[in-house]
């Protein structure tokens, strides 16, 4: 079975420093990918980043990075220069790849506050 | 352009009543899915669709239906088996569940006991 757990319930950054958002996962597959989504007050969800358990860099998408460390189990999205607009509740998210279908399991999440 | 359209926005269940929750993409994309999202909570799967005429339960299916006709639809039945439905809905799709490529929300479903 598959798990991911996101220890931080909230985190507070000021407008334009970078804020790291912790993911630990748990699996004996192989092969499996980690996604990033971010959930705004109006409820719908983004999906941010993703990363595969073979890619060999740290998967980037604009002000979005994934410090990946498969040895410690750990997926850790960073937002750098972070804005308003990034408050929301992001979500760390897994599946398993490589033969079968599988489906995405998701931590509690984690409230970002932003501050100017 | 190209997404999911979950209807209605805000829903209310009488006691014994059965609700049906609309989902619809124009994606193109084989795979569908729902989830129950509890506040302070992460998302949990209800049921998923690979394809047409096929779906699974997921981990918290009791008490819930779907049913998958057409490609573009994945409605949701909230049935009085059901006894605390009071959540936020969230429907998705994706290419399948055999690639990396993300699941695409709709905007959801509040759903509330009157």
């Amino acid at each position: 079975a598959q798990k991911i757990t996101q220890t931080q319930p909230g985190m507070f950054v000021q407008e334009k420093e970078a804020v790291t958002l912790d993911c630990t996962y748990d699996t004996s597959d192989p092969s499996y990918g980690l996604f990033w989504y971010k959930q705004p007050s109006s409820g719908e969800m983004i999906f941010l980043i993703y990363q595969g358990s073979y890619d060999q860099q740290n998967a980037t998408e604009g002000r979005y990075s994934l410090n990946f460390q498969k040895a410690r189990k750990s997926a850790n999205l960073v937002i750098s220069a972070s804005q308003l607009g990034d408050s929301a509740m992001y979500f760390c998210a897994m599946k398993r790849m490589g033969s079968g279908y599988s489906t995405l399991t998701f931590g509690k999440g984690t409230m970002l506050l932003v501050s100017p | 352009d190209g997404g999911i359209t979950q209807s209605p926005k805000y829903l209310f269940r009488k006691e014994g009543q059965n609700v049906t929750l609309s989902c619809e993409q124009n994606l193109n994309h084989d795979a569908m899915y729902w989830y129950r999202q509890d506040p302070g909570q992460g998302l949990r799967l209800i049921y998923y669709s690979q394809i047409v005429n096929d779906f699974q339960k997921g981990d918290i299916a009791e008490g819930y239906s779907v049913s998958r006709e057409k490609k573009e639809s994945f409605p949701l039945t909230v049935t009085s088996a059901q006894k605390n439905p009071t959540a936020f809905y969230l429907c998705a799709s994706s290419l399948g569940g055999y690639s990396n490529q993300p699941q695409h929300f709709g905007d959801g479903t509040r759903l509330s006991i009157l």
